[in-house]
């Protein structure tokens, strides 16, 4: 098993450029996330999906926007890059959350580390 | 405010040495995740902790949850430098079940000097 892989691993935009980067994982798991990692904040969750064809915004979803058309894909897009959106970008999978319990582990991808001129 | 706090930010201690990492929270945990980040790389999952009281290892690594389950720490025995990194702390803060997100603390970076 991959787990959850991520492409690009790196990218250089220019402001205003777009892009895509996906996420894959082969876990059949429902739940996917899009976070950020930046120096002194930690880890933002961005946007996440608890199944196919639905999306929903986290903490900081402005400037970015999601799609997970199948379950094992989570797309983020960045429409018009700017250099705020420079940053580590990681993707992570859980399965679906047992009745009564905590969410269940999240997985995490190698990350996508992204700098916008 | 930060809902999870890390203590401390940053640790350098000589190979051998033990140490221990803290997450705090003000609410209730009801899931505690630790994981551990190299430079450059993605999070690898370490333990899970959800019970109050409850104490996990795995090799020289010991997680602990608090009996109120707000307090989490990270204990590693005879310290190496394959341990160097930053590890962080993940919580479910929400009321069990009904919520799948995580809220992550800031990260400690270890340095274990040779």
């Amino acid at each position: 098993n991959a787990g959850v892989t991520q492409t690009p691993k790196f990218r250089v935009l220019k402001t205003g450029q777009s892009m895509t980067l996906l996420c894959a994982q082969d876990m059949n798991h429902e739940y996917m996330y899009w976070y950020r990692q930046d120096p002194g904040m930690g880890l933002r969750l961005i946007h996440y999906s608890v199944g196919e064809g639905t999306t929903a915004k986290g903490e900081v979803p402005d400037g970015y926007n999601v799609s997970r058309l199948k379950k094992q894909n989570f797309l983020l897009g960045l429409e018009s890059a700017a250099p705020s959106q420079t940053s580590v970008y990681f993707c992570a999978s859980s399965s679906r959350v047992r009745a009564g319990g905590p969410t269940d582990t999240q997985y995490f991808g190698p990350g996508t580390r992204l700098t916008v001129l | 405010s930060q809902e999870l706090e890390q203590s401390p930010q940053s640790l350098i201690v000589q190979e051998g040495k033990n140490l221990t990492i803290n997450c705090t929270s003000s609410k209730t945990l009801y899931g505690l995740y630790w994981y551990k980040q190299k430079y450059g790389e993605g999070l690898i999952f370490l333990m899970m902790l959800q019970k109050g009281g409850e104490e996990k290892s795995h090799e020289k690594i010991t997680a602990k949850l608090d009996e109120k389950k707000q307090q989490s720490s990270l204990h590693i025995t005879a310290s190496q430098p394959s341990h160097a990194g930053i590890y962080l702390c993940g919580a479910d803060m929400g009321s069990g079940g009904s919520n799948y997100k995580l809220t992550f603390g800031k990260g400690t970076l270890l340095t274990v000097n040779p």
